[in-house]
């Protein structure tokens, strides 16, 4: 399979734990995204990487959450201290070079975080 | 920031219905595209439209890109049980940190009976 792949799918923790989530994209895709999802909602912009170069931040990303893209390959996202309302679906999206626009995302399947 | 409106929220179907949905925006959108999420899975890209009155299929699906770039609507024809998810339109909105980013509606769930 080379679509974009995430793991864990599901993570359960108590409150105050930190997780971290793991995103390969496809692979030639120079940029990569991390949404959240609630229940309900749709998919919400946390951050993106140019290759290792993280470009932005969304201001629904506290200092709790960090995203790292060491080689421009993988990425992980870790979320310290974990809170209830940390919980929700992380979808890590991929495009590949030359996107026409922005928008055109391969998104994995996500990873379902419930923090107890 | 620039939200995205979808109706309707749910819609139930017999098997064989045509489907219509759509999304509007108080702000205008450059491009618009249309997303179908399965349970529990990541959503997937149907259709994109960069152009404002494009009109765009694939298969059963088409979608149009209104002429005032505030709306679109997506239709499903001759729906089958597969068809069962959740559909959401996106868009690039400016970010506030000089980028532009998808944003996403709340979705139109859609149910279709056998």
């Amino acid at each position: 399979d080379t679509g974009v792949s995430q793991n864990p799918r599901h993570k359960i923790t108590k409150r105050g734990q930190n997780v971290t989530f793991r995103c390969d994209p496809i692979s030639e895709h120079n940029r990569l995204y991390w949404y959240r999802q609630t229940l309900g909602q749709g998919p919400e912009f946390l951050t993106y990487f140019q290759n290792e170069a993280q470009l932005e931040k969304s201001r629904l990303l506290s200092d709790r959450f960090s995203a790292e893209r060491p080689k421009g390959s993988f990425s992980t996202l870790e979320i310290q201290r974990t809170e209830q309302g940390d919980s929700a679906m992380y979808l890590c999206a991929s495009t590949p070079v030359g996107t026409r626009a922005t928008g055109e995302l391969f998104f994995g399947e996500g990873s379902r975080l419930t923090v107890l | 920031g620039q939200q995205l409106n979808q109706s309707p929220q749910s819609m139930f179907i017999q098997e064989g219905e045509d489907v219509s949905m759509n999304c509007t925006s108080s702000s205008i959108f450059n491009t618009w595209l249309w997303y179908k999420q399965d349970p529990g899975e990541g959503p997937v890209l149907l259709i994109a439209l960069y152009k404002a009155g494009e009109l765009t299929s694939n298969g059963r699906l088409t979608a149009q890109f209104g002429i005032t770039r505030k709306d679109s609507f997506l239709n499903i024809s001759a729906s089958i049980p597969s068809d069962v998810g959740i559909y959401f339109c996106a868009g690039p909105a400016y970010s506030g940190a000089g980028s532009y980013q998808l944003t996403f509606g709340k979705g139109t769930k859609l149910s279709v009976i056998p």
